[in-house]
């Protein structure tokens, strides 16, 4: 079935510093829809970005991402990290039979 | 601004006891969704349900059962809750189509078995 794999527990960095969140994903869909969600403590995931189009760089909120069909993966990147960043991040695929397959999630905690 | 709404966000109820939690979305959306957030905050599908056509995660307990009048609601019941039930239990809602699979949550209702 589909699946997605993420940059496992916790990525800890400090203000101003890149951030770059690994996501792959398996599915049999040949056009699958890509996803990133964020979620603040004590609130619900909201979208982040999303993808379907291969090798297109997509942007929100000076994070980017870029669907790479070849390589089966929706990295997620920003160039200066900010402490409000600091949340829970969740990669996930469209299983257009069930709605979206998540993977574990990534918290990143980001310091002064 | 909210457009998926949850009642109640919070719930304490003891083992064996019947739960139901409930969903409405004011999106005009077309699909349904409860998804399970576990302590480790895995989010696990339960149900999807579109048209009438509902679609179990075939992983879900039997305890558990969705109800829906209309496209804009879809209810959540669970008969005899068990310990292992704790979690925040999210609805969403998506419309197929050009954003497909774009979900909206709702705030969550968080449910703690003693």
């Amino acid at each position: 079935g589909d699946s997605v794999t993420q940059t496992e527990g916790l990525v800890t960095l400090t203000e101003g510093l890149p951030v770059m969140l690994n996501c792959t994903y398996q599915t049999i869909y040949s056009n699958p829809f890509l996803f990133w969600y964020v979620q603040h403590l004590n609130e619900s995931p909201r979208l982040l970005l999303k993808s379907f189009t291969d090798n297109k760089r997509t942007e929100h909120q000076g994070f980017h991402a870029t669907l790479h069909k070849s390589s089966s993966s929706f990295h997620l990147q920003k160039s200066s990290a900010q402490l409000s960043d600091s949340a829970l991040y969740y990669c996930a695929l469209n299983n257009y039979a069930q709605g979206l397959t998540f993977g574990l999630g990534t918290r990143v905690s980001v310091f002064p | 601004e909210t457009a998926v709404f949850q009642t109640p966000n919070y719930h304490v109820t003891q083992v064996g006891n019947e739960v139901s939690f409930n969903c409405k979305q004011t999106l005009g959306h077309d699909t349904m969704y409860w998804y399970k957030q576990d302590s480790k905050k895995l989010l696990k599908i339960m149900f999807s349900y579109n048209n009438k056509q509902l679609i179990v995660n075939e992983t879900v307990p039997r305890r558990f059962s969705p109800q829906s009048s209309d496209k804009a609601h879809l209810n959540l019941r669970i008969k005899s809750v068990e310990p292992e039930d704790s979690a925040v239990y999210l609805c969403a809602s998506s419309h197929r189509g050009i954003n497909t699979g774009q979900l909206y949550f709702g705030e969550g209702s968080k449910l703690t078995v003693l």
